[in-house]
């Protein structure tokens, strides 16, 4: 099993629509929760961080935290055609002091005009 | 605020070469930064984490002699791969956490990408 694992899509979605992309994770005990867009041939670039459960809003993006069941999304409202790269997830372990993020592999988001 | 600097953004060089790129945090501290391979459609690999005054720790199956890695200031570590060769061709990417404040994300320099001919 996967320790992150996120669909490779690609995911379509109308300009203008919500998109939404899911995460899961093994470690029960991980503590943060990393969203970051990585468009084609560039570094990741940091979009949203989450620690506590429930929604935290930023723009028009929102994360969403459920330990309980090891999940956590990522929601763009109004998307845009600049909103088309891959969105990594990326999840901090629980040992303290351990800073290493374990990456998924990323879905591919496309907005279509 | 938290830029990341990473030299060069590519290289091409011939294969028995030695390569070292630089990543600096330019306006904070950074005890720890760490480094990655990319390979294309594949996701971020973490190769090792660089501490500060200290030995690289290296991930399960990276090679140390062949990756040096040096921590020597809290805003710069360097990755030099040595004698690279074509299967090392690959986006290396280094990230930084600021020091000191617990659960900060990490940032990401821009990327090296390397091509072994």
């Amino acid at each position: 099993q996967k320790e992150v694992e996120q669909n490779s899509g690609p995911l379509s979605v109308p300009e203008g629509a919500i998109a939404s992309l899911n995460c899961t994770y093994s470690d029960r005990g991980s503590q943060s929760f990393f969203w970051y867009r990585q468009y084609s041939g560039k570094s990741p670039e940091l979009i949203m961080f989450i620690y506590s459960n429930g929604d935290k809003e930023d723009g028009r993006f929102t994360a969403q935290l459920n330990k309980a069941s090891q999940y956590v999304s990522l929601l763009i409202r109004d998307s845009q055609p600049s909103d088309s790269a891959t969105y990594l997830c990326a999840v901090k372990g629980a040992n303290f002091g351990n800073e290493k993020l374990t990456f998924g592999t990323g879905t591919r988001l496309t907005i279509i005009p | 605020g938290a830029v990341v600097s990473q030299h060069p953004s590519w290289v091409i060089c011939k294969s028995g070469t030695s390569v070292k790129i630089e990543c600096r945090s330019l306006d904070f501290q950074a005890t720890t930064m760490f480094w990655y391979r990319q390979f294309p459609k594949q996701s971020l690999m973490l190769m090792a984490t660089s501490n500060e005054g200290s030995k690289a720790t290296y991930e399960q199956g990276v090679e140390k002699d062949k990756f040096l890695i040096n921590h020597a200031s809290l805003t710069l570590s360097t990755l030099t791969v040595t004698s690279a060769h074509p299967e090392d061709s690959s986006f290396y990417i280094c990230s930084a956490r600021p020091r000191g404040i617990s659960n900060q994300p990490q940032h990401f320099g821009d990327g090296t990408r390397l091509s072994i001919l």
